[in-house]
């Protein structure tokens, strides 16, 4: 069974700092690696989707990596602001859309 | 595109009732839908996965008979929270898959509280 765990839980940044935070995983023996974002109150938000080792993502200011020989994920967050305020989620998927989360980190940017 | 609503999005009910959840896809047919519980602190765990037109498939651990699943069509999935008790007071959250990609789209979710 695949166990995903994610740090930071939470962490506070100033708006304008850049950040990242992680997705660890102990086997590459997966499908994808999902990251959403998640505001309080709404839907979770699909960000990537990624694969293979070595994939990396962009979406505005925001990036991901994966490197699935070491086994974790990293999301880059750059020039933060307070709308990027949210819990951030990392999930393995290991085909037909079976999922397993992480606990998320929970990100406040400071104004 | 690929949005998902939930309803109700919070709902507190007396110990022995039941409570019925509903998950619908808006713009999109879901073939496959399916249900999370989170409690707190802790992360989103699958509780069943329901196909349109077939019996849910359940995790282990969790009781069919307690959450009956009903997936009549390929925009709705309803979840029924039977005889509940407080120690099934969670959040419950339903997502579907769009079909040709493994991405889930989620619904906001429901806070269920039983007294």
């Amino acid at each position: 069974i695949l166990n995903v765990e994610q740090s930071p839980q939470s962490l506070h940044v100033q708006e304008g700092d850049s950040t990242n935070f992680t997705c660890s995983f102990p086997s590459s023996n997966f499908y994808a690696l999902h990251w959403y974002r998640w505001e309080t109150a709404k839907s979770p938000e699909a960000l990537f989707v990624m694969t293979l080792n070595g994939d990396e993502k962009k979406k505005g200011r925001i990036s991901a990596t994966l490197n699935t020989k070491e086994g974790y994920s990293y999301l880059y967050i750059k020039g933060s602001q307070p709308e990027d305020s949210a819990t951030y989620l990392c999930a393995l998927s290991e085909g037909t859309y079976k999922y397993i989360f992480g606990t998320g980190t929970r990100l406040k940017v400071l104004a | 595109g690929a949005v998902v609503s939930q309803h109700p999005s919070w709902v507190i009910c007396k110990s022995g009732t039941s409570v019925k959840i509903e998950c619908r896809s808006l713009d999109f047919q879901a073939t496959t839908m399916f249900w999370y519980r989170q409690f707190p602190k802790q992360s989103l765990m699958l509780m069943a996965t329901s196909n349109e037109g077939s019996k849910a498939t359940y995790e282990q651990g969790v009781e069919k008979d307690k959450f009956l699943i009903n997936h009549a069509s390929l925009t709705l999935s309803t979840l029924t929270v039977t005889s509940a008790h407080p120690e099934d007071s969670s959040f419950y959250i339903c997502s579907a898959g769009a079909g040709g990609s493994d991405t889930q789209y989620f619904g906001p979710g429901t806070r269920l509280t039983v007294l």
